[in-house]
């Protein structure tokens, strides 16, 4: 089964550039990679979607390389209204659903 | 547009006893989700329509969860009976399309917190 894999946690301060990497075997020719952002007490909410190269949007940028073996999620100077977790999803049907334990990320002052 | 709505914002029962949940998804969106959100975990698939049927229900315990989606629009996911593990945040999102391959991303209301004591 597809799966994707992310550190459990990261730690920034303001003003900084946050990168997460998630990494995902078996994903399909065809399959997009999908990240979600999740506050507390609030369901996730979509912040971009790639299928290779580099996709940017007034909240991030996602990079994928070549082999998409892996994608990275390029967060521009983070603020403390950043800190939540973060869910890398991909893979074929259903598996696109699923989601892991995410990153939780910790902007500080 | 109007973001997916779910109600209640929160829910106490004690064990045993029946809850149900509403949702009402972004006008236009085929494709509904039920997610349970245990505290500290990812959301879990639990059931997945298009339009008023049923995609994959692989993951709904079945002896106590139940969900229908009449005439392809709101949809009620129901307990019953309720236990002491169904603690979690319940929530609803839905999308434009399905498909194996497709790019339709998630809209996700705030869920109904749920606590089972």
């Amino acid at each position: 089964l597809a799966k994707t894999t992310q550190p459990i946690s990261m730690d920034s301060y303001e003003g900084q550039e946050v990168n997460i990497t998630c990494s995902h075997n078996n994903i399909a020719t065809n399959d997009y990679i999908t990240w979600y952002q999740q506050f507390p007490s609030q369901g996730p909410r979509f912040i971009i979607q790639g299928y290779k190269t580099k996709v940017t949007n007034e909240v991030a940028s996602l990079f994928i390389p070549a082999d998409r073996k892996s994608s990275t999620l390029s967060l521009p100077r983070v603020s403390l209204s950043d800190t939540a977790v973060y869910y890398c999803l991909g893979g074929t049907g259903f598996q696109k659903l699923v989601f892991g334990t995410g990153t939780r990320l910790l902007v500080s002052p | 547009e109007a973001g997916v709505a779910q109600s209640p914002r929160y829910k106490i029962i004690e064990k045993r006893q029946s809850v149900a949940f509403w949702c009402n998804p972004i006008s236009g969106h085929a494709t509904l989700y039920w997610y349970q959100q245990i505290l500290g975990q990812g959301p879990k698939l639990l059931i997945q329509f298009q339009n008023n049927g049923v995609v994959d229900d692989s993951q709904l315990p079945k002896d106590r969860f139940s969900a229908e989606r009449l005439k392809g629009v709101d949809s009620t996911l129901k307990i019953q009976p309720a236990k002491l593990e169904d603690s979690a945040v319940y929530l609803c999102a839905s999308s434009y399309t399905y498909e194996d391959r497709g790019n339709s991303p998630l809209h996700f209301g705030n869920g109904t917190r749920l606590t089972v004591t």
